[in-house]
C-alpha cells in the first residue's frame, strides 16, 4: 500500500524566512511525485510533478526536489500570499489514483 | 482556457436523500477522478474513468455511492440514502491521459448531511 508522510503538519515562519517541507513516500513503482497547494474553500492548485531521484523543478519562490524516499519542497524568501497548506502526492505502480499526505500547513507572517 | 467546473458547489440535504455531484473535465481530457476530503482527513481516491471504459469501484466507500461517465466527458457522482458521515468536500480532478500525468483539480462540492 502505497504511503506518504508530510511535515511538519504546520509551520509558522516570519516574511522572508526561507523553510522546507518534507514528504516522505512509500511506494510501489513510483509512476510520479505531485505537489500542491490548496487555499481554504478550494480545490488542489498543481506546482509541480516529479519523476524520478534527481529531478528538480523550480517556479517563483519555490523549488521541489525528488530522492528515492522522499521530496523537500524548499520555500525561498517566502511571502504572506504563500500561506496555504501544501499538499504532496504520489501515483504508484498499481494505483490508479493518488495517495495524498495530510498536508503542510503553512502561515507566512508579515 | 476552462479548468475543470464542479456543481453544485455547495449541498445541503437531510440524512436518507440521494445527492447527484457533477463534473465537467477539462476539454481534451480523457482520464476523470473522483477523491474526497474529509474534516481533518487527507484526500481520499474514490473512483477513476479512462475515456469510456468501466471503471473499477473497488475504491468507492460503500454501495450507496455509485458514478458514471457518459460521452468520456461528463461525470456524475451518485450518493443514495446520505449519512452524516458522507459529509465532506467531493472533489473531481482531470488529466490529458491516465498514467502519471498531471491531475487538475476543480473546486469540489461542499456536502453538509443533516
Amino acid at each position: 500500500e502505497d504511503q506518504v508522510t508530510q511535515s511538519p503538519e504546520a509551520l509558522r515562519l516570519q516574511e522572508g524566512e526561507s523553510s522546507s517541507l518534507n514528504c516522505s513516500y512509500t511506494v510501489s513503482g513510483l509512476r510520479g511525485l505531485f505537489w500542491y497547494r490548496q487555499d481554504p474553500g478550494k480545490g488542489p492548485e498543481f506546482l509541480f510533478t516529479l519523476y524520478s531521484a534527481g529531478e528538480e523543478k523550480e517556479k517563483e519562490r519555490l523549488k521541489a526536489t525528488l530522492t528515492k524516499k522522499e521530496s523537500f519542497l524548499h520555500i525561498t524568501a517566502p511571502k504572506p500570499e504563500d500561506s496555504a497548506t501544501y499538499l504532496c502526492a504520489v501515483l504508484g505502480g498499481g494505483a490508479d489514483g493518488l495517495t495524498f499526505g495530510k498536508g503542510t500547513h503553512l502561515i507566512i507572517q508579515p | 482556457g476552462a479548468g475543470v467546473s464542479q456543481s453544485p458547489s455547495n449541498k445541503v440535504t437531510e440524512k436518507g436523500k440521494d445527492v447527484e455531484l457533477r463534473c465537467d473535465p477539462i476539454s481534451g481530457h480523457t482520464a476523470l477522478y473522483w477523491y474526497r476530503q474529509s474534516l481533518g482527513q487527507g484526500l481520499e481516491f474514490l473512483i477513476y474513468f479512462q475515456g469510456n471504459s468501466a471503471p473499477d469501484k473497488s475504491g468507492l466507500p460503500s454501495d450507496r455511492f455509485s458514478a458514471e461517465r457518459t460521452g468520456g466527458s461528463v461525470s456524475t457522482l451518485t450518493i443514495q440514502r446520505t449519512q452524516q458521515e458522507d459529509s465532506a468536500v467531493y472533489l473531481c480532478a482531470s488529466s490529458l491521459l491516465a498514467g502519471g500525468e498531471t491531475q487538475y483539480f476543480g473546486p469540489g462540492t461542499r456536502l453538509l448531511v443533516l
